[in-house]
């Protein structure tokens, strides 16, 4: 079975300084997908960046980018230059390519100061 | 505009009562998902399903039902075994692409036992 830990529960960073999200998953497959959401106090869930378990480079979405580690099964997060506007709870999440399950971690709770 | 729908916003159920809780979306997408959220826990898989009449139960399916008659619908039905119900519940879908795609989300619905 797949597992996705996430093992801080929150995280607090000055405005315009960057933070970093860990991510470990435990899966057997050797394709899958792993995602970062961002769930505000809305509570909408958004699509941060995604990557594909077979591409090496570590992809990156304007101020986010991830650090993939596929042997030690790590993909953190980087937020670059954070803004208020960041500060929500995110979401690391793995898809297996066996089947449709999407698996999430317990999230962290990132907080921006201004 | 495509999207997904979940009603109601909030929900109140007496102990001992099933209730069921909608998830409408209009993307044409093939896999659908219901997710339970509480504090600290993160987005706990409960059912998914693949494709129309096909369903797989997920980490926490005991005390929840579902079905999936038509591809545009999934309802979850959270019965009187459910010892612990109140709690946040978020519907998702995905177009099926393996990954490649992102999952939407609902607004949720919050359902609390009086």
């Amino acid at each position: 079975a797949q597992t996705v830990t996430q093992s801080q529960p929150e995280m607090s960073v000055q405005e315009a300084e960057t933070v970093t999200l860990s991510c470990t998953y435990d899966t057997s497959e050797s394709n899958y997908y792993l995602f970062w959401y961002k769930q505000p106090p809305s509570r909408q869930m958004i699509l941060v960046i995604r990557q594909e378990a077979y591409k090496q480079q570590n992809a990156t979405e304007n101020r986010f980018s991830v650090n993939f580690q596929k042997a030690a099964k790590s993909f953190s997060l980087k937020i670059s230059d954070s803004q208020l506007g960041d500060t929500a709870m995110y979401f690391c999440a793995f898809e297996g390519t066996n089947d449709y399950k999407l698996s999430f971690g317990a999230g962290t709770t990132v907080t921006v100061r201004a | 505009d495509g999207g997904i729908t979940q009603s109601p916003k909030y929900l109140f159920r007496k102990e001992g009562q099933n209730v069921t809780l909608s998830c409408e979306q209009n993307l044409n997408h093939d896999a659908m998902y219901w997710y339970r959220q509480d504090p600290g826990q993160g987005l706990r898989l409960i059912y998914y399903s693949q494709i129309v009449n096909d369903f797989q139960k997920g980490d926490i399916a005991e005390g929840y039902s579902v079905s999936r008659e038509k591809k545009e619908s999934f309802p979850l039905t959270v019965t009187s075994a459910q010892k612990n119900p109140t709690a946040f519940y978020l519907c998702a879908s995905i177009e099926g692409g393996r990954g490649k795609t992102e999952a939407f989300f609902g607004q949720g619905t919050r359902l609390t036992v009086v």
